[in-house]
C-alpha cells in the first residue's frame, strides 16, 4: 500500500525567502502526486499534482515541484514567499490499491511567514 | 456553479446523539468521499463512493454510514456520536477515481459532548 511523508509539521521563513516543504513517498506502481493548500477555515484546493508528464510541475501562485523517482520525493517549492502563502500543505499519493486508487493525504505542514 | 457544498458549518452534539453531515456537488462528479481533519493527523478517509449506489469504507469507517442514491449527493450519518468523533469532516468530490483532482467542501466542524 502505498504513503506519504511530510517532513516538518511547522515552518518558518522569512517573506522573501525561498519556500521548501519536503515530501516523500511509498508506492509499489507509479503514482500520482499531488500538493493541496488550506488555508484558515476553509477546505482544500490544488496547488499542483504530477501524471508522469514531466518531472517539474508548476502549479499556481509561483508554487512547482519536482519529482524524484531515485529519491521517492514530491518537495515543493516556491523562491520568494509571501505573507498570504502562510497556510497548511498537504502532499498526496493516488495509488492502485485493491483494484481502485486510493488517495493518502500526509499530515501537512504548517508554513508560517515571517515579515 | 456551486462546486461543493456541505451543511451545517458547525454542530454541537451529546454523546450518543446521531446526525447527519450533509453534502452535494453540482458538478456531475463520480467520485465522492468524506475525510476528517484533526491535529497532526492530516486529512484520513471515512467512506468513499465512485458512483450512485456504490460505496465503500475508508481507513477509519467505524461510527458512520452513507449512501449514494445520486450523483449530486453523498450524505454522512453518525449513528450514535462519541466524544472521539470531535473532528472537522471534509466531503471532496471528484470526476474520476483517485486519479483526478479533488475538490472539497468548507467543512463542517462537529463537537461531541
Amino acid at each position: 500500500a502505498q504513503s506519504v511523508t511530510q517532513l516538518g509539521s511547522h515552518v518558518s521563513v522569512s517573506e522573501g525567502a525561498l519556500v521548501l516543504l519536503r515530501c516523500n513517498y511509498s508506492s509499489s506502481v507509479p503514482p500520482y502526486l499531488f500538493w493541496y493548500v488550506q488555508y484558515p477555515n476553509q477546505g482544500l484546493q490544488l496547488l499542483l499534482k504530477y501524471t508522469s508528464a514531466a518531472t517539474l510541475v508548476k502549479g499556481i501562485n509561483g508554487f512547482e515541484a519536482e519529482f524524484k523517482k531515485s529519491e521517492t520525493s514530491f518537495h515543493l517549492t516556491k523562491p520568494s514567499a509571501h505573507m498570504r502563502d502562510a497556510a497548511e500543505y498537504f502532499c498526496a499519493v493516488s495509488a492502485p490499491d485493491s483494484g481502485t486508487y486510493k488517495y493518502i493525504f500526509g499530515t501537512g505542514t504548517r508554513l508560517k511567514v515571517l515579515a | 456553479n456551486a462546486g461543493v457544498t456541505q451543511t451545517p458549518k458547525f454542530q454541537v452534539l451529546k454523546t450518543g446523539q446521531s446526525m447527519t453531515l450533509q453534502c452535494a456537488q453540482d458538478m456531475n462528479h463520480e467520485y465522492m468521499s468524506w475525510y476528517r481533519q484533526d491535529p497532526g493527523m492530516g486529512l484520513r478517509l471515512i467512506h468513499y463512493s465512485v458512483g450512485a449506489g456504490i460505496t465503500d469504507q475508508g481507513e477509519v469507517p467505524n461510527g458512520y454510514n452513507v449512501s449514494r442514491s445520486t450523483t449530486e449527493d453523498f450524505p454522512l450519518r453518525l449513528l450514535s456520536a462519541a466524544p472521539s468523533q470531535t473532528s472537522v469532516y471534509f466531503c471532496a468530490s471528484s470526476e474520476d477515481s483517485g486519479t483526478d483532482t479533488q475538490y472539497f467542501g468548507p467543512g463542517t466542524r462537529l463537537t461531541v459532548l
